[in-house]
């Protein structure tokens, strides 16, 4: 099967750019969808498709993707971003599955 | 409002079985593909399974042959039969509806905890 790879960890001052990325073959067929999960809580959609954002998401959430490689950029990271972040696709290895990264844990500093 | 959610979980022998339901509400959970998602303490996403709107189902390699998904339309209720069930099964278990046209999971319940152990 696929899988998608992200960085451990990720940091960022207050009011910064930030962009999270997210790397699988899967991703030159299917686009990436992110999700944000705090502690105790069930992950939320917040980016898929080219560059969608649910309705309730900020617009300092985008997507982008290039390649083997999609990003999350957040423009202005606020103190109630810090999160894990997910990325996930199809799985383009032949089956009717879905792979997960294996999560970013953002630190807004 | 648009809603799932989880019942079922509990702690369970290994070997064991354990059915978990997901309810939704605001929608109709077999006009969409619905999917179930867990999470070991303290690790990642994993995707367990998805039943599509016409009715077929898949599974991840890990629960296959162990694991049933299933729903009652007059219930709009979705399942997770989880039979011979092992240690590293224990996870919160989400269910989670795939949005129509790009294949995100845009609604996700609360989850329900599963542990196997003796």
């Amino acid at each position: 099967s696929s899988e998608l790879t992200q960085d451990p960890a990720v940091s960022v001052a207050l009011g910064q750019t930030v962009r999270i990325t997210c790397q699988g073959d899967s991703l030159r067929s299917y686009y990436a969808s992110w999700y944000q999960q705090k502690p105790g809580q069930a992950p939320v959609l917040v980016i898929y498709g080219k560059n969608n954002r649910p309705s309730g998401i900020p617009d300092r959430f985008s997507g982008s993707s290039s390649g083997n490689t999609a990003s999350l950029t957040i423009t202005g990271a606020q103190a109630e971003d810090e999160a894990d972040y997910y990325c996930n696709s199809r799985d383009s290895s032949g089956n009717p599955n879905w792979v997960f990264g294996g999560g970013t844990k953002l630190t807004v500093l | 409002e648009v809603q799932l959610v989880e019942s079922g979980g509990g702690l369970i022998q290994p070997g064991g079985s354990l059915r978990l339901s997901c309810a939704a509400s605001g929608f109709t959970v077999s006009s969409n593909y619905m999917s179930w998602v867990r999470q070991a303490p303290g690790k990642g996403l994993e995707w367990v399974s998805v039943i599509y709107s016409g009715g077929s189902t898949y599974y991840a390699d890990s629960v296959k042959g162990r694991f049933t998904i299933s729903r009652d339309n007059s219930k709009n209720t979705l399942y997770l039969q989880m039979n011979s069930l092992r240690a590293e099964d224990t996870a919160v278990y989400y269910c989670a509806r795939v949005h129509t046209l790009q294949d995100a999971f845009d609604i996700w319940g609360q989850g329900t905890m599963v542990t196997v152990s003796s």
